[in-house]
């Protein structure tokens, strides 16, 4: 069973760093992209960026939003991405869904994480 | 950007209903296009994957179509599992979700 562990979220002042972690079983980890999808309270899905397989070139990609002030990285050996969040704003308060990519070059999505909150606010 | 605008907003419908839902893109993706069902505390769930391809486990009443800028996601007959929020997700040019269809019992 293919599972999606988040962690490391919480509550945040702006300006604030975070790192999130997302830990992975079930499936061959270095084989897919992962990513991160966030939801603000009572909005819709947003995409924050994804980085893709080592086979596939190890590259990340990033929501406009986002770029600049997050970073996605990857430890093949221990199976966990991370999701590394700089400058933080009070929009980017959200539930971060941790995701599996639909193969190791795609930013579709085959599983979800349950997510973890965070709240950037003084 | 590509933008990705889905129609309805809100759907009210019966179980046993053929419910379709709309999905257009500001500019073509082709078939880059994936569907998804979430239900409040729940994960997200992959329904279809570029434009029509069925999930492995998703049930058969579970279709989509279309390519270019105009899809859709079909539910041939209501379930009464299948109340929840459907998103479309282009995924040709970084990525961008529809805002969301509210599917809710009539």
């Amino acid at each position: 069973e293919v599972q999606l562990v988040e962690s490391g979220g919480g509550l945040v002042e702006p300006g604030r760093s975070l790192r999130l972690s997302c830990t992975a079983s079930g499936f061959t980890f270095g084989d897919d992209a992962m990513g991160w999808v966030r939801q603000a309270p009572g909005k819709g899905l947003e995409w924050v960026g994804f980085i893709r397989s080592k086979a596939s070139g190890g590259t990340t990609e990033y929501a406009a939003s986002v770029k600049g002030r997050f970073t996605i990285s990857r430890d093949d050996s221990k199976s966990i991405a991370y999701l590394q969040m700089n400058s933080l704003k009070t929009e980017d308060s959200a539930l971060y869904y941790c995701t599996r990519g639909n193969g190791g070059n795609t930013r579709s999505v085959r599983n979800w994480g349950q997510g973890t909150l965070i709240t950037v606010s003084s | 950007d590509i933008q990705m605008t889905q129609s309805p907003s809100t759907l009210s419908a019966s179980v046993g209903d053929r419910v379709t839902i709309t999905c257009r893109a500001s500019q073509s993706i082709s078939s880059w296009l994936a569907w998804y069902q979430h239900k409040p505390g729940r994960a997200p769930k992959l329904l279809i994957y570029k434009a029509s391809s069925l999930e492995s486990g998703v049930p058969s009443r579970f279709s989509g179509s279309g390519s270019g800028t105009e899809f859709t996601l079909t539910i041939s007959s209501l379930q009464p599992d299948d109340f929840a929020t459907y998103y479309c997700q282009q995924y040709n040019n970084y990525s961008t979700f529809g805002q969301g269809t509210k599917l809710e019992m009539k």
